[in-house]
């Protein structure tokens, strides 16, 4: 998985508590990604970062925030988790090449259910 | 914003015939599109990309065509064997942290 890990690999919470999903990469790649996976949507992106400190949304943003305080580690924030957010959270990584940041690579996910 | 269709949403077919895998995108300013393969409950893995200056591309069995102008784009799996089943993804991006997925075809290949 590219030098990616995330953790925890599974949770289960209840509806309404805080939840934070860490990504850490070994590549020293300057993108990283968080997407959501549910059946008939393929992946979703929530939000990305393209260096420490510096994030945007993604189509998916709202009830979830990002921050990235060192280049290996991406954290996802559920600050009130619901059961629509119940669903399996990739962390992705790339690099600046030919013009843009296409390549993306994938970590092992992490599969959270909000009962 | 960019939207990518995918079919089929399953496929079977026998070991040793082809299968092919179509996407179509809505975004003109799309000019990379990647393939995935999920295994169960692991992460996607690029298996093969292709930027809009290219028709088509080939490793090993796997091959990859884009039609610009009609905006599709497919993977061509020749050759196949059990261990291709899995779920296969395509995506579209301009290279703007803008990729978008399609929703994935479940591929089965039987022994």
């Amino acid at each position: 998985d590219a030098g990616i890990t995330q953790s925890p690999r599974h949770k289960v919470t209840e509806t309404g508590t805080p939840v934070t999903l860490r990504c850490h990469q070994t590549e020293n790649h300057r993108y990283m990604y968080w997407y959501r996976q549910d059946p008939g949507h393929g992946l979703r992106l929530i939000h990305y970062s393209y260096g420490v400190k510096d994030t945007d949304k993604g189509e998916v943003s709202d009830g979830y925030s990002v921050s990235r305080s060192k280049t290996e580690d991406f954290l996802l924030t559920l600050e009130s988790a619901t059961s629509s957010q119940t669903s399996v959270y990739f962390c992705a990584i790339s690099e600046y090449g030919r013009g843009g940041p296409y390549e993306q690579y994938f970590g092992p996910g992490t599969r959270l259910t909000v009962t | 914003g960019e939207n990518v269709e995918q079919h089929p949403s399953t496929l079977s077919v026998q070991e040793g015939d082809s299968a092919v895998i179509k996407c179509t995108y809505s975004d003109s300013a799309s000019n990379y599109f990647p393939w995935y393969k999920q295994e169960l409950g692991k992460g996607p893995q690029l298996i093969i990309d292709i930027r809009s200056n290219v028709g088509e591309k080939k490793d090993q069995r796997i091959a990859v065509t884009l039609n610009k102008t009609a905006k599709h784009f497919s993977l061509h799996i020749t050759e196949t064997q059990p261990e291709d089943s899995a779920v296969y993804f395509c995506a579209a991006s301009s290279g703007n942290n803008d990729m978008r997925f399609g929703a994935g075809t479940r591929l089965t290949v039987k022994p």
